[in-house]
């Protein structure tokens, strides 16, 4: 079955600390993959996106994720989080020609001081 | 241009009431989709509309209807509201079928609560 899973649901890092969030998914053919993010209060927002080509694909606020088609995988990275990316991030895939995003539980980040 | 707009953003059911949702995009999109979010679950996708005049099930599709009234706008109905369907309501558009050239645009959220 089609499926996306996020390992870690909860991750606490100190500002200045290197980000990595995990992302794989099941499915053997072609995909479109996003990460999205969700502040306190508000509603989600594209991080960033991919569909081909170079697999490094860098987005907004400095993050970047790299897709790794063998591993099934499309891990967040960010090499120094600030306070202010506290947030709940989630992985999403269109499974070949399917209509709509396939979503992940989430990662809640907390970043302190 | 206000993006995707949701009403209500609050609302208290008691169980057996029934409720609209009301959602509206004006960005010219074709394609429409309603979400639900629970804590530990991300988010699931109850029904979506590719065009003007067709909509289908997602994966959470029972207990809720939709209409797509016109190109604007998308209804979730719930006829007779469960505890199980205290969630955060997302509704979100899209130009074409989610893809790497049409993202998703989601509103602010209705927060519901069924007692």
């Amino acid at each position: 079955a089609q499926s996306v899973s996020q390992h870690n649901h909860h991750v606490i890092l100190s500002e200045a600390a290197s980000l990595e969030l995990g992302c794989n998914y099941s499915y053997g053919g072609t995909v479109n993959l996003f990460w999205y993010v969700q502040y306190p209060g508000q509603h989600l927002q594209l991080l960033l996106k991919y569909f081909s080509g170079d697999p490094l694909v860098k987005g907004i606020k400095g993050f970047e994720a790299e897709f790794i088609k063998s591993k099934f995988s499309f891990n967040l990275r960010k090499p120094s989080v600030q306070w202010s990316d506290t947030a709940e991030y989630f992985c999403a895939v269109v499974f070949g020609d399917g209509y709509a995003l396939n979503f992940g539980k989430g990662t809640s980040l907390l970043v302190t001081p | 241009n206000a993006g995707v707009t949701q009403t209500p953003k609050f609302q208290v059911l008691k169980t057996g009431q029934s409720m609209t949702l009301q959602c509206a995009q004006d960005m010219n999109h074709n394609s429409m989709y309603w979400y639900r979010q629970d804590p530990g679950m991300g988010l699931r996708l109850i029904y979506y509309s590719a065009s003007e005049g067709t909509t289908d099930k997602g994966e959470v599709p029972n207990g809720y209807n939709v209409s797509r009234l016109n190109k604007r706008e998308f209804s979730l109905r719930l006829e007779s509201a469960a505890p199980s369907q205290t969630s955060v309501y997302f509704c979100a558009s899209s130009e074409d079928r989610s893809s790497y050239n049409s993202p998703l645009h989601f509103g602010n959220g209705t927060r519901l609560t069924v007692t």
